[in-house]
């Protein structure tokens, strides 16, 4: 199947910096990514739609201002947490979206990073 | 208002037995239905994907069913192993369009017991 990769896959900073998460995908273009949250035993959130060439769609309730994401390529989507807070502590999952066949286009996952704000 | 449901938060099954999770689904009409194996601190994997014309689909010890009357989806592994042992979530598409999105359940914790 398909490859997405994520780097990097765990990151520990303190209140107030900025992180920035990338997803890729290895063996195919992928005209759309997307980002998810995943706190612990519960199912991913998605947070954002990331077009390639275009800007992001936030789902509601997330800061656009906050979670910057950039699609400058194909193979290439970047989540930035801006001044990060504790509470923004959380596992991010990327996904890009494989066309495939007419009909059948499926979301393949990166492996997740670790975000720990002090 | 819309839901998904996978209707075990956990199940326990002796290894070889056959391992059945479920996932319903509320006011949609999804155009096909994936099922994704999530380890502890890892991404998903994608495992099936069933479409809504489909009846059943199959995949070595994997078998997904898709029923659009009861709005329905059951997932099976048969002779189960302790490697089975995974959180596993459906997901359903609402659309073929290219701007709709994968909604997923919240998933059932499998444990598989030697």
């Amino acid at each position: 199947g398909a490859v997405v990769s994520q780097h990097p896959s765990w990151v520990i900073c303190k209140s107030g910096t900025s992180v920035k998460i990338e997803c890729r995908s290895l063996d195919f273009q992928a005209t759309t990514m997307f980002w998810y949250r995943q706190f612990p035993k519960q199912s991913l959130m998605l947070m954002a739609t990331s077009n390639e060439g275009s800007k992001a769609t936030y789902e509601q309730g997330v800061e656009k201002d906050k979670f910057l994401i950039n699609h400058a390529s194909l193979t290439l989507s970047t989540l930035t947490v801006t001044s990060a807070h504790p509470e923004d502590s959380s596992f991010y999952i990327c996904s890009a979206r494989d066309m495939g066949l007419a009909g059948t286009d499926t979301q393949y996952f990166g492996p997740g990073t670790r975000l720990t704000v002090l | 208002s819309q839901k998904i449901e996978q209707n075990s938060e956990a199940l326990n099954i002796q290894e070889g037995k056959t391992a059945t999770l479920t996932c319903n689904y509320t006011n949609y009409s999804p155009a096909y239905l994936q099922w994704y194996r999530q380890d502890p601190g890892r991404g998903p994997v994608f495992l099936l994907l069933i479409r809504e014309n489909e009846k059943e689909k199959r995949k070595e010890r994997l078998k997904v069913t898709f029923d659009t009357t009861l709005k329905q989806s059951l997932f099976h592994i048969t002779a189960s192993q302790p490697a089975d042992s995974a959180t596993y979530l459906c997901a359903l598409r609402t659309s073929y369009s290219s701007a709709s999105k994968i909604i997923f359940g919240s998933g059932t914790r499998l444990s598989i017991r030697p």
